[in-house]
């Protein structure tokens, strides 16, 4: 059974870090690219970022990009989000999600989610 | 620019059927889409994929009342014999080799 398991989310200050961890079991991680989507309070799913399978290519939406770092560690299963100089707008639900894909395409499983919270 | 459209709401009755509307913008038709399922205060979870022919491949332990299909630049979910379970929003998200992950507004789906 394939899961995920997002963790690392809380309470940060306008400005500043956090790191995300998605823990992958159930199939065999290093195959397969690796989402983390987003979802404001309310709002609808967000693309951020994408790692392909072995960590060579990494997409960023335009919002994230040169503030958060994805990364990968095909040797603990486990996937990063490093976030940076964070906004009042990063304030979301982020999930991690498996794509069938070496690369960047669709998610075809996803975690439950952890939250980011950006307050003074 | 890839961008995906569904209209905000839809609803039908118990056990009626419901079909949801993704809509591929110019030049874009031909590409395939995702669908995916997020009951309230759920995380979201992926329905099947909708190929540009129309086609569909369903994710593990879809039930079969859902199925998906496709005409044109319009790509389509329908759920049969509705059940109080589907009340949910349903995403549409599709990937391009420039645009990487987009994904639809979202349809709040409510059965009545």
């Amino acid at each position: 059974e394939v899961q995920l398991v997002e963790s690392g989310g809380g309470l940060v200050q306008p400005g500043g870090s956090l790191r995300l961890s998605c823990a992958a079991s159930g199939f065999t991680f290093s195959t397969y690219g690796m989402h983390w989507v987003r979802q404001a309070p309310g709002k609808g799913l967000e693309y951020v970022s994408a790692i392909s399978s072995d960590g060579g290519k990494t997409y960023y939406a335009s919002s994230v990009k040169g503030r958060f770092t994805i990364s990968r560690d095909n040797s603990k299963n486990m996937l990063y989000l490093q976030m940076g100089s964070l906004r009042v707008e990063d304030m979301a639900v982020y999930y991690c999600a498996k794509s069938p894909c070496g690369g960047d395409c669709f998610q075809d499983y996803w975690g439950q989610g952890t939250l980011v919270t950006v307050s003074s | 620019q890839l961008v995906l459209t569904q209209s905000p709401s839809a609803s039908a009755s118990l056990g009626a059927s419901v079909k949801l509307t993704c809509t591929l913008n110019s030049g874009h038709s031909t590409y395939a889409i995702a669908w995916h399922q997020q009951r309230p205060e759920k995380g979201p979870r992926y329905l099947m994929k909708v190929n540009g022919d129309g086609s569909h491949t369903k994710g593990d332990g879809i039930p079969d009342r859902f199925s998906g299909s496709g005409s044109g630049a319009e790509r389509y979910l329908t759920v049969s014999s509705l059940q109080s379970e589907d009340e949910a929003d349903y995403y549409c998200q599709t990937w391009g080799t420039d645009t990487h992950v987009v994904f639809g507004g979202g349809t709040k789906l409510t059965v009545l």
